[in-house]
């Protein structure tokens, strides 16, 4: 199974920080990597798909990069609506698995 | 719009068997895989199965195999997750998800609203 890693567990930081979130897969993964945002009592929602590619409707302060076993997700200029879990999920192979996730606290 | 509708809460005991449906809607559903990831409580989310809405071709998370089946309806357009011989450890939110495409290499981009499974002695 391919262990993906992300770092930090818990990120403190204020509206209109810069902040970056690391995802590392314990082999290549090419660029099939996604980020999802998870908020209390709501479904999760794909914010990023082929590590850098915005889904429709996510707004342009989160990018992707990365390929084969380094990935990270930026946020510039962060929002209150930003303050979530984000999850970073291999969909290269079975089975697919996620990152422990990391939590976006305010500071 | 695209969207998938889950079934209600479950309240279940130790031992007994589950079964979540997953209804779509927005869309056709056998060009489109489904797969089910769960959260138990204070935990991050888990990838449990996928299945093939055009074939019923299958993939299981190992420590699952044995207890989970995945099955579809597509005259109803309609998933369902059954997981036997519950245990505690069970307790947890359950989500269904599309698939972008049929198989993996694709991302999932619409969720079901989600489904508590609570089991209890």
């Amino acid at each position: 199974d391919i262990q993906m890693t992300q770092s930090p567990s818990t990120l403190s930081a204020s509206v209109g920080d810069r902040v970056t979130i690391t995802c590392r897969a314990s082999q290549s993964i090419s660029s099939w990597l996604a980020w999802y945002q998870l908020k209390p009592g709501n479904a999760p929602k794909l914010l990023i798909y082929e590590a850098s590619s915005l889904e429709g409707g996510v707004p342009s302060r989160f990018t992707g990069s990365g390929s084969g076993t380094e990935f990270t997700l930026t946020i510039i200029g962060l929002q209150p609506d930003d303050f979530a879990t984000y999850y970073c999920q291999q969909y290269n192979s079975y089975p697919f698995t996620f990152g422990q996730g990391t939590k976006l606290e305010i500071k | 719009q695209v969207q998938l509708v889950q079934s209600g809460v479950e309240v279940k005991k130790f031992g007994a068997s589950v079964k979540v449906s997953c209804k779509a809607s927005g869309y056709t559903f056998t060009n489109y895989g489904i797969t089910w990831v769960r959260q138990a409580p204070g935990q991050g989310l888990e990838w449990m199965a996928w299945i093939s809405t055009y074939n019923g071709n299958t993939n299981y998370a190992q420590n699952l195999q044995g207890r989970l089946t995945l099955t579809t309806d597509t005259s109803t357009s309609t998933a369902y997750m059954e997981l036997r011989s519950l245990i505690s450890d069970d307790t947890a939110v359950y989500y269904c998800a599309r698939l972008r495409g049929y198989h993996f290499l694709h991302p999932f981009d619409v969720w079901g609203q989600g489904t508590v499974v609570t089991v209890s002695s």
